[in-house]
């Protein structure tokens, strides 16, 4: 059975570092063609997919925003780590990881993050 | 970029009728779409991808189709727990992208 779940603070300030732990059992990122990505949702509003991390170490970002996207996995503990620098309010989201390498098969429940001071 | 459009935004629709969902790409996306369902308060549910497969576990009653532009998801003989919020998504090019999703509610 494929399971990731997401970790990470609720609440960061404005100008803040975000980092977001997904951590998946099920399947190994070390395996040919394997990938994860993290995807977003503002309250109420429409998804939007931020990075992907594959099998082989290649990474892939948001173009609107790669310069505070990092995207790193450690393949021994089974784990993603996204981290994003200079929050800001509207970066107030719901924060998914999520299996695929195109379409997402597998999404973890998500973590709400709050930007506020 | 290429930007998803969904229509309609909103689907009002009498449980065992049938609802028709459409998706536009702003260019070609081949027929790397998928579609997901997403419900209150859930992590979103993959349904369809390459435009037109079942993921594992999709009852029958949900079909996708469409290539290029335009796409669409059908869900016939509609269940009360098919109303809920539904998303497309191109991964035939970098970012991807979702489209801004359509509600399906019960009318």
């Amino acid at each position: 059975q494929v399971t990731l779940t997401e970790s990470g603070p609720a609440l960061v300030k404005p100008t803040q570092t975000l980092t977001l732990t997904c951590t998946f059992s099920g399947f190994s990122l070390s395996t040919n063609g394997m990938s994860v990505s993290w995807i977003r949702q503002p309250p109420g509003k429409a998804l939007e997919w931020l990075a992907r991390i594959d099998w082989d170490a290649d990474k892939y970002y948001s173009t609107s925003l790669q310069t505070r996207l990092t995207i790193s996995k450690d393949t021994s503990k089974n784990q993603v780590v996204l981290t994003m620098t200079n929050m800001d309010p509207v970066d107030t989201a719901t924060y998914y990881c999520a299996r695929g390498r195109g379409r997402f098969d597998t999404w973890g429940q998500g973590t709400l993050v709050t930007v506020s001071s | 970029e290429r930007v998803m459009t969904q229509f309609p935004a909103t689907l009002s629709v009498s449980p065992g009728k049938s609802a028709t969902l459409s998706c536009r790409a702003s260019q070609s996306v081949g027929s790397n779409l998928a579609w997901y369902q997403q419900k209150p308060g859930q992590a979103p549910r993959l349904l369809v991808y390459g435009a037109s497969t079942m993921a594992t576990g999709i009852p029958a009653r949900f079909s996708g189709s469409g290539s290029g532009t335009e796409f669409t998801l059908t869900i016939s003989s509609l269940q009360s727990e098919d109303f809920a919020v539904y998303y497309c998504q191109q991964y035939n090019n970098w970012p991807y992208t979702f489209g801004q999703g359509t509600k399906l509610e019960i009318k």
